[in-house]
């Protein structure tokens, strides 16, 4: 069965430092991994995925994932945060063999000034 | 406009009544899906249809019906609303049943 887990329910990080949005994964064969954004009020927004190929994936707004296999991870960084970029985010998974996606449970990330 | 639209956006029923969500997306993608999302939960999907007239159950379809006579639409019905379904429910579209695009919600309570 296909799940994902974000094991942080909330991250706080300071203007202008590195974030990080963590995310795994539990797939039986190879996995499409996409990340998404919600803003109060609104539905979720697309930022990035992985498909296949390049292990560093890049999306909307600076940010960029990271696919690493052996530790069956996908998470979400950017180098230099902005208090705009907070938000909750959604990690999600689709096996090859489905056609649906299988959400987290959404980490809230706060970027302070 | 396009995109994909959803109605109402707020609702306030009471328990035992049919209440009609309403999703229509004018990208003719072929897959349309319906989420709940609640706290502590994430998004749940609820149903989902890969074209028109096939649909198919998500992880909580238990009190919920859907249809779809026409690609664009895809309504989500509660036949006999009960306090559990107090939720918000999206409405997303996708073209090949990856990238999803999402509605604005449509925020349901249950009285």
């Amino acid at each position: 069965a296909q799940s994902v887990a974000q094991p942080e329910d909330q991250v706080n990080v300071a203007e202008g430092n590195p974030l990080t949005v963590k995310c795994t994964y539990s797939v039986s064969g190879n996995p499409y991994l996409f990340w998404y954004v919600q803003y109060p009020n609104r539905g979720l927004q697309f930022l990035l995925k992985y498909i296949t190929g390049d292990n560093l994936v890049k999306g909307s707004y600076g940010f960029e994932a990271e696919f690493n296999k052996s530790q069956t991870s996908f998470h979400l960084k950017k180098p230099s945060a902005l208090v705009s970029d907070s938000a909750l985010y959604f990690c999600a998974v689709r096996d090859r063999s489905a056609d649906k996606l299988i959400f987290g449970t959404g980490t809230r990330l706060q970027v302070f000034p | 406009d396009a995109g994909i639209t959803q109605s109402p956006r707020y609702k306030i029923t009471e328990t035992g009544r049919q209440v009609t969500l309403m999703c229509h997306q004018t990208w003719s993608h072929s897959y349309m899906f319906w989420y709940r999302q609640d706290l502590g939960h994430g998004l749940r999907l609820i149903y989902y249809s890969a074209a028109a007239d096939i649909t198919d159950k998500g992880e909580v379809p238990d009190g919920y019906v859907v249809s779809r006579s026409k690609t664009e639409n895809f309504p989500l019905t509660l036949e006999s609303a009960t306090r559990s379904q107090t939720s918000v429910y999206f409405c997303a579209s996708s073209p090949v049943a990856d990238e999803q695009y999402f509605g604005p919600g449509t925020r349901l309570t249950v009285t």
